[in-house]
This record gives structure tokens, sequence and C-alpha cells, in this order.
């Protein structure tokens, strides 16, 4: 079964240019989750949906940050413009709607900003 | 994330010692998740745990949640060299609400 899948896995790119990262999720699954993963901050929460509406971007640094989810199947975080200090792992996450669920992980997207 | 705290940060142990991982809060977990990490890749769930004094295990590695729903230990028995990555320890800490807190990690090394 495919799990989940990130694009691009690598990206590079300047200061002030728009990133967008790209996540489907596994089907089926109607949790979906954007973590982000730094050497100082650990692994933390930027955003989730349910059912495809976000339910708590409380983790969102800043309006930089958006995120969305058009349908059940594909969902984007753009960061719009970036800053070298956004430059860390982002990982989507999937999960079936109910409580105790696991989460399955995508294989992330390393992000480096110069 | 300071809500979960895991220890150690890192472990180096001789291939077929075993080990224990632990993960403490000072709250009540709601649902208790192990996942192992390599270098540049994904995390790779383990286990989940829900109730309190729960026990699982796959494998070589054990997972047990205390009676108090505050504390997870991951156990290794007998460690191999596939063995080694970074473990970490999540966690529900509302009720209701799904987005997991994860603790920092363990990297553990196994010397063959």
């Amino acid at each position: 079964d495919a799990g989940v899948i990130q694009s691009p896995r690598h990206e590079v790119t300047e200061m002030g240019q728009e990133v967008t990262l790209r996540c489907k999720p596994i089907s089926g699954h109607n949790s979906l989750f954007w973590y982000r993963q730094t050497m100082m901050r650990g692994l933390e929460l930027l955003i989730y949906f349910n059912n495809n509406v976000p339910i708590d971007d409380s983790g969102m640094p800043e309006d930089r940050f958006s995120a969305k989810m058009p349908n059940a199947s594909f969902s984007t975080l753009k960061i719009q413009p970036s800053e070298p200090r956004d430059s860390a792992v982002y990982f989507c996450a999937s999960s079936f709607g109910r409580i105790n669920q696991p989460q399955h992980f995508g294989d992330g997207t390393r992000l480096s900003i110069l | 994330s300071q809500e979960l705290e895991q220890s150690p940060q890192s472990l180096i142990v001789q291939e077929g010692k075993n080990l224990t991982i632990n993960c403490t809060s000072s709250k009540t977990l709601y649902g208790l998740y192990w996942y192992k990490q390599k270098y540049g890749e994904g995390l790779i769930f383990l286990m989940m745990l829900q109730k309190g004094g729960e026990e699982k295990s796959h494998e070589k590695i054990t997972a047990k949640l205390d009676e108090k729903k505050q504390q997870s230990s991951l156990h290794i028995t007998a460690s191999q060299p596939s063995h080694a990555g970074i473990y970490l320890c999540g966690a529900e800490m509302d009720t209701g609400r799904r987005a997991l807190t994860f603790g920092s990690g363990t990297r553990l090394q196994v010397q063959p």
C-alpha cells in the first residue's frame, strides 16, 4: 500500500522566494497533519485538518505560512516569503479520524533557505 | 517539547545488550505513541498505548504505559545494529486534540 507521499524531498531556495510543499495522504485517512522538525525545537505541529477542514493551526508560526487541503487526497503548505529560519524538515502525516489512531508519516521535505 | 521529557538523550550499547528509553509527562497522556526515525527518513510507527498499565510487544521491543498514564518506557531486548536510530515518543495531551506532542528523541547506537 502506498504511504504518505511528500514532494519535493529536497528544496533549496533563496530567501524571499515562495515555497510550496505538497502531501498526498494515505487513501481513506481523513485527518492530515503538518509537522516541522528542527534541531533546536524538535518535532512540532504546525496545523492539522479533519475531513479537509483546518482544526488547529495554533502552531503556524506567522502569516507567511499557509496550508490548504482542497480535497481528501491533497494538501499544500506554502511559505511566502521564505526566510532562512524556515529551514527545517517538514513532515506530513495522516490517520483515520477516530481517536487513538496512529499517524503515519511521509519521508519529509528537507527545506533549506539561503 | 518540555511537556514530554525523554531520557536518555543518547545511548550507545553493545550488540546483544538490553536497553530502556523513558518518556515522562506531568500531565495525563490520552494516547502514547512510539516511533522510530532514521536519518533523512520519516517516522515509522512502532506501537500505541492507551490504557494505564498497558503493555505491548513487537519482536524484541516492548512498550509499557504506567498506571497513572504519565510515563511510558520502551525496552529493547538483545539489541541489534538494525535497532539503531532515533526513538520518539508522541502523545495526545488533551482529550479531543488529535495532534501529537513529541519528546525530543533518544538517539540509539548499537555497536557490533
